[in-house]
């Protein structure tokens, strides 16, 4: 079973949608649950984090943590073309690191 | 701010051939340090890390090898390279905070003939 499961879409929506990308997990010592934002062909950078339970926001952007259900999800309001790329998430806080396969988003104009 | 210098950026080599990328880290010491693989439309699969100098932990054995001859520097290697071998590589250094978030290189693009 991998560690961290996620749709690879890819998802399409209109400008000014709301998006919800997902991922599950298997590990329930994970506390902290990481979003990377991939632009084509370029590195990876981090988009923000969550710990535990609970939201966090970040502008455009909620990440939100259900540890009951093992279940992490990225909302991004008001999307924008610029928000096109490939999300990953990655459980945080330990050496050896692994992702989902990523969703690749659109956002069309 | 920590930065992966990673290269060479784009590079074909026909099947066969032996294969070197380098990566070096700059703004910090004795980061762990990182090789993925991203294959065309998919996730990154974690290779190699190595938490220092001369010790590395394989996530995927077959003809890829990694070394880490200084704390700032992280190489990967095959003597023989495979069509399968194709795929971007990405080089990631760990943040040493408690959510341990990963900074990426701007990666290698590398196809196999």
């Amino acid at each position: 079973q991998k560690e961290v499961e996620q749709d690879p879409g890819p998802l399409s929506v209109p400008e000014g949608a709301i998006v919800s990308l997902n991922c599950t997990y298997s590990n329930s010592a994970f506390q902290y649950f990481m979003w990377y934002r991939q632009y084509s062909r370029k590195g990876p950078e981090l988009l923000m984090y969550t710990y535990s339970s609970g939201n966090k926001e970040d502008g455009r952007f909620t990440a939100q943590v259900d540890k009951s259900s093992k279940y992490i999800s990225l909302f991004i309001r008001d999307s924008q073309p610029s928000d096109s790329a490939t999300y990953l998430c990655a459980p945080g806080g330990y050496q050896k690191v692994t992702f989902g396969t990523g969703t690749k988003l659109q956002v069309i104009p | 701010s920590q930065t992966i210098h990673q290269w060479p950026a784009t590079l074909v080599q026909p099947v066969g051939s032996p294969l070197s990328l380098e990566c070096t880290v700059e703004g910090t010491s004795n980061p762990n340090l990182y090789w993925y693989r991203q294959a065309a439309g998919r996730g990154l699969q974690l290779l190699f890390y190595s938490v220092g100098i001369g010790q590395i932990s394989s996530e995927v054995p077959q003809n890829l090898s990694a070394s880490r001859p200084q704390d700032r520097q992280f190489i990967l290697s095959s003597k023989k390279l495979l069509l399968s071998d194709s795929g971007f590589y990405l080089c990631a250094g760990r943040q040493y905070t408690n959510t341990g978030e990963l900074f990426f290189g701007e990666g290698s693009r590398l196809t196999v003939l």
